[in-house]
């Protein structure tokens, strides 16, 4: 049984280009996550989806960033126009349902933007 | 509302020595809490987690944290350390029953462990 997948684990992109980090979840599991990693920081959440829903962004920025989770396919978070604030690590996480709590990583997806 | 907060960002033991990372959250609701480690360059992988029952929970690689609501700590402990210990530890709580936006993680603690 497969674990959450990312990729790409690395994503080099020049300012004002586009990022799209891809999460495909555990198999049964219909909740995805999306966290982000700072250097010396902890995990700040990003954005919780279930299939073609978007159950909460309050996590997200206002501008630039979205993400979706469609009926075929991996949850796709997309980052338009990157800035060098923009560089960390990406988390996807997946879960079977909202009660349990637990939550499974993938590796992440580390963006660098020059 | 929920957040936790890791006492240390860094906390160096030798190598057979007692092991304590410290955990103290907050939450306006029963909570569940969790421990997670990444080593370097991967992603995070549960340790052991409280939901309710028993107040000592043991966990993989040895390690087991206390759950104590007077002290609204869940403090992560493994009586001797090894060098594969070495990573960081992150705490984070969830609401009974889950909540929207998944876990709140505290900043993390790095553990290094001197030979």
């Amino acid at each position: 049984n497969a674990g959450v997948m990312q990729n790409p684990r690395h994503l080099v992109r020049r300012r004002g280009q586009e990022a799209r980090l891809r999460c495909s979840p555990m198999k049964g599991h219909s909740h995805v996550y999306w966290y982000r990693q700072l250097p010396e920081e902890g995990l700040k959440f990003m954005v919780y989806l279930q299939k073609e829903n978007i159950i909460d962004e309050s996590g997200m920025p206002k501008e630039r960033f979205s993400a979706e989770f469609p009926k075929e396919g991996p949850s796709i978070l997309r980052i338009q126009q990157v800035v060098r604030g923009d560089s960390a690590a990406y988390f996807c996480a997946s879960s079977p349902n909202q009660n349990t709590g637990e939550l499974f990583f993938g590796e992440g997806s580390r963006l660098t933007v020059l | 509302a929920q957040s936790v907060t890791q006492l240390g960002s860094h906390v160096s033991v030798s190598e057979g020595a007692l092991v304590l990372l410290r955990c103290n959250y907050s939450s306006s609701v029963p909570p569940y809490l969790f421990w997670y480690v990444q080593y370097p360059n991967q992603g995070l992988q549960l340790l052991l987690k409280y939901t309710s029952a028993a107040t000592l929970v043991k966990g993989i690689n040895g390690f087991e944290a206390e759950f104590k609501k007077s002290e609204t700590s869940f403090h992560l402990t493994k009586p001797s350390a090894h060098m594969s210990d070495a990573a960081e530890y992150f705490c984070a709580v969830s609401p009974l029953g889950g909540g929207a936006d998944g876990l709140t993680f505290g900043k993390g603690t790095h553990l290094i462990i001197q030979p």
